[in-house]
């Protein structure tokens, strides 16, 4: 168990820019949550994945934001245009095969996360 | 909707006194709640949760909370704080209601500082 991995660790982009961020689960791990993490602020969900669908997307999600998992395996977030606005870490958490109900019940395993800094 | 909040955005302690960081849930029905503790520049890491069995939960590194209906709280304790707990801790509830999938609702966070 690698736990989750998150690429890259930093990014610095300019405003206008796009950037991609990758997340890689625990590998039997098929829900897959993003979260957003502003300064002195816990997480905020952004979205969440079993398997390859994307089953819940929040309000903060806007049109210039964009995530895959494509095989079920690894996942991208993808902002468009960034802004200002979008400086914060991103952060990735994976949890096991459940019965729907049960989810909730059990620990999300975070990866490090993705520091962006839009200039 | 579902909500915690947690009471004092920083807390400062001594090397070996109690260490007591307070958390309040706000769900019109019975919550699952969890306890992260961050260190700087790394993920989250889960101390403990409340599933709606034990009240009493012990979590890693001596850490405890007691789950209390009555007052709607989940405060976290540690008899005796170590200069290696300084950190920021979490609060969460499982948003598993309405649709949504299990998603974690977080409180603002407590940094807690240890002095020697």
């Amino acid at each position: 168990d690698t736990g989750v991995s998150q690429n890259p660790r930093h990014k610095i982009t300019k405003r206008g820019q796009n950037v991609t961020f990758r997340c890689d689960p625990i590998s039997e791990h098929n829900r897959l949550y993003w979260y957003r993490q502003t300064l002195g602020q816990g997480p905020e969900f952004l979205t969440y994945f079993q398997n390859e669908a994307q089953l819940e997307k929040s309000r903060l999600l806007s049109d210039r934001f964009s995530a895959e998992r494509p095989k079920g395996s690894f996942s991208t977030l993808e902002i468009q245009r960034t802004e200002q606005g979008d400086s914060a870490m991103y952060l990735c958490a994976s949890t096991g095969n459940l019965p729907p109900g049960l989810a909730g019940r059990h620990e999300q395993f975070f990866g490090p996360g993705t520091r962006l800094t839009v200039l | 909707a579902q909500s915690v909040t947690q009471l004092g955005s920083h807390v400062s302690v001594s090397e070996g006194a109690l260490v007591l960081l307070r958390c309040n849930y706000s769900s019109s029905v019975p919550p699952y709640l969890f306890w992260y503790v961050q260190y700087p520049n790394q993920g989250l890491q889960l101390l403990l949760k409340y599933t709606s069995a034990a009240t009493l939960l012990k979590g890693i590194n001596d850490f405890e909370a007691e789950f209390k209906k009555s007052d709607t709280s989940f405060h976290l304790t540690k008899p005796s704080a170590h200069m290696s707990d300084a950190a920021e801790y979490f609060c969460a509830v499982s948003d598993i209601y309405g649709g949504s999938q299990g998603n974690l609702i977080f409180g603002k966070g407590t940094k807690l500082s240890v002095k020697p």
